[in-house]
């Protein structure tokens, strides 16, 4: 089992659409939770940044973690196609400064 | 204030050629991630390291790779006898002591041996 699991999608959807991306996690470990945004052909920009289990809200973005069920979600209200990118979950555990473990992304493209 | 740069941005190697990347970190960061990115796949940990330390090489390959973080200058990534699977976007991230706030990644190196 890996780590950490993310559907590659391709996910498509109409402008205006509310979408919704999610990670599961094995490592109980993990305490701090991320998305990362990346463009094609550029460096991943962070999203979202939350702590232990609960909700987060930033604009459009909610970040949604249940450290119960292993499980983390990503919602963005509204979609632009400017959303049009891929999304990548991040985590780590508890110590200072931990490598981050990756998902594989999901592809995003939300159409105009 | 500089984000994380990283150069350079392409880098065309051939077969048994050496490949140096270069991350400076954001100001006020003291610790280095380094990541590779193959095609469709996620951003896979290679190396962490603070100033004049490796703190956790557990993701670099056994052979031809090496990463330094000295006192003065930027961090360097080094691939010795390139091959033609080395061919992927290098990302360097960096972070304060603390590790809060997430981790600011670069614009990458795309390396592609030929």
């Amino acid at each position: 089992q890996k780590e950490v699991e993310q559907d590659p999608g391709p996910l498509s959807v109409p402008e205006g659409a509310i979408v919704s991306l999610n990670c599961t996690y094995s490592n109980s470990a993990f305490q701090y939770f991320m998305w990362y945004r990346q463009y094609s052909r550029k460096g991943p920009e962070l999203l979202m940044y939350t702590y232990s289990s609960g909700n987060k809200e930033d604009g459009r973005f909610t970040a949604q973690v249940d450290k119960s069920s292993k499980y983390i979600s990503l919602f963005i209200r509204d979609s632009q196609p400017s959303d049009s990118a891929t999304y990548l979950c991040a985590m780590r555990g508890q110590g200072g400064s931990e490598k981050l473990v990756f998902g594989k992304g999901t592809k995003l493209t939300v159409n105009p | 204030n500089a984000g994380v740069m990283q150069n350079p941005r392409h880098l065309v190697r051939r077969r048994g050629q050496e490949a140096r990347l270069r991350c400076s970190p954001m100001k006020g960061h003291s610790h280095v991630y380094w990541y590779r990115q193959l095609p469709e796949e996620g951003l896979k940990f290679m190396v962490y390291l603070q100033k004049e330390n490796i703190i956790d090489e557990s993701g670099m390959p056994k052979e031809r790779f090496s990463a330094e973080f000295p006192k003065e200058g930027p961090s360097i990534l080094r691939i010795q006898q390139v091959v033609r699977g080395d061919s992927a976007a290098y990302f360097c991230a960096s972070s304060p002591p603390n590790g809060r706030d997430g981790y600011t990644f670069g614009s990458g190196t795309r390396l592609t041996v030929v």
